[in-house]
């Protein structure tokens, strides 16, 4: 079965980048599927952050297109999250997830999702 | 504020059945786009619970369905029982703003 595990600094200081990496295991990335990164700020709902193909193709939440670079590393079968110039909004709790599609390419779900990693931003 | 509306929260007793409504708008699920839904019990990761509307992933019990009609969607709990209280989610495409995928802000469901 496929399980997905976030790593990465827990606390990262205003205006640096933030980096994580989902490590995917029982599921080769080079094999298909999409791969996601979705965030929940403490007490909050959940926000779609970004996509990557195993080919490299990405896909961005428009809000934050400016600042989110999602790459893949198919040697290592995981792929990272980089967000830079944070502040304390994005405070939130990152979650990877392996994405899935139905009937057209708009319809898309994530299952299953990592743990979670709490990411903290403050000086 | 989200583009999907859902209730901040929703109760019930035991062997009840409750609703949880997903409301959006031409450019989401009025545009024909697929809903999605998620439980989050505390301190947890969400796991899918609807897919496609309708769709139960393996595993999932069938006291739980899913329905869509024209700008809105719900998820229906029957049997209630207390290891469902948790915070549930609905998920869908909106065409707005280049494109992307957006999530309701949440229901916080809570067995009496």
């Amino acid at each position: 079965q496929v399980q997905l595990q976030e790593s990465g600094p827990g606390l990262v200081k205003p205006s640096e980048t933030l980096s994580l990496t989902c490590a995917v295991s029982g599921y080769s990335i080079s094999s298909g599927y999409y791969w996601g990164w979705i965030r929940q700020p403490p007490g909050k709902g959940l926000e779609w952050i970004g996509s990557i193909y195993h080919s490299g193709s990405t896909y961005y939440n428009p809000s934050l297109k400016s600042r989110v670079t999602i790459s893949v590393d198919t040697s290592k079968n995981q792929f990272s999250l980089k967000l830079s110039s944070v502040t304390a909004a994005d405070t939130a709790v990152y979650y990877c997830a392996r994405v899935l599609y139905g009937s057209s390419w708009y319809n898309r779900w994530f299952d299953p999702w990592g743990q979670g990693t709490l990411v903290t931003v403050s000086s | 504020q989200s583009v999907l509306t859902q209730p901040p929260s929703v109760s019930g007793a035991p062997g009840q059945r409750v609703t949880i409504s997903c409301t959006g708008s031409s450019s989401n699920i009025g545009a024909g786009y697929d809903v999605h839904w998620y439980q989050q019990l505390p301190g947890t990761a969400p796991k899918l619970l609807i897919y496609g509307n309708s769709n139960r992933p393996s595993g999932v019990p069938d006291r739980f369905s899913g329905s869509k009609s024209g700008t809105s969607a719900s998820l229906a709990i029957t049997g209630l029982q207390a290891e469902d209280e948790a915070d549930y989610y609905c998920q869908s495409y909106d065409s707005s703003l280049s494109g992307h995928w957006v999530f309701g802000g949440g229901t916080k469901l809570t067995v009496l």
